[in-house]
């Protein structure tokens, strides 16, 4: 998994709360994601970070919030705005030209 | 609009065969085009990467074409071991950009003994 960690590995949330995920890398990576994986699907960006204090919205990101304020951390909210929460939630980080990414673990996240 | 497809959906095969898993893709600017391996409940792993001039590369049994001119790929995979069992992502980046990638579905491959 190449110096992404996330944690937890697997969660679960009452309908109405916000969890947050966390990802961390030893990379020194400029750039980091966030990506939602559902069965049979691709993988959707959420939110990526190209520089501390910086991030843009991806593909899906009404629902979720994060914050880049250390190069090493891209954490994620997932708030109660987000209608179907239940997937597994990836993260990766890239050099600021993002040719490959290396991704984390991933979340599996389960609402109750 | 920019998509990748990946054919077959699912595969399986029996240990020590060959296969070759497809992708076909729409995606204009090309930049580059990255095949991951992905084992059920981890994250993807990358196999290759090939630029718009390259048409072959390999990583060990795994052989990777590109056409750019028919905008396919294909992912040979030789002499096919139980660990082989695993999600086949073909990913392709519209620029050399963090933000313009888009990712297949992938093909669900399972190698029985």
């Amino acid at each position: 998994d190449g110096g992404i960690t996330q944690s937890p590995k697997y969660l679960f949330r009452k309908e109405g709360q916000n969890v947050t995920l966390s990802c961390e890398q030893n990379l020194n990576h400029d750039a980091m994601y966030w990506y939602r994986q559902d069965p049979g699907q691709g993988l959707r960006l959420i939110y990526y970070s190209q520089i501390v204090n910086d991030f843009q919205k991806g593909d899906i990101a009404e629902g979720y919030s994060v914050s880049r304020e250390k190069k090493e951390s891209f954490p994620l909210t997932v708030t109660s705005a987000q209608k179907n929460p239940t997937a597994f939630y990836l993260c990766a980080s890239s050099t600021s030209q993002g040719n490959e990414q290396f991704f984390g673990p991933g979340t599996r996240l389960t609402v109750l | 609009k920019n998509q990748v497809e990946q054919s077959p959906q699912s595969l399986i095969i029996l240990e020590g065969k060959n296969c070759t898993l497809q992708c076909n893709y729409t995606v204009s600017p090309f930049s580059n085009l990255r095949w991951y391996k992905q084992d059920t409940g981890r994250g993807p792993v990358s196999l290759t990467i090939m630029t718009f001039s390259e048409n072959t590369k390999s990583n060990g049994r795994y052989t990777a074409t590109l056409d750019a001119d028919t905008k396919q790929s294909s992912l040979h995979i030789t002499a096919s071991q139980l660990s082989d069992s695993a999600s086949y992502i073909c990913v392709v980046s519209r620029e050399s950009s963090a933000s313009k990638i888009i990712f297949g579905s992938g093909t669900r491959l399972s190698i029985r003994p």
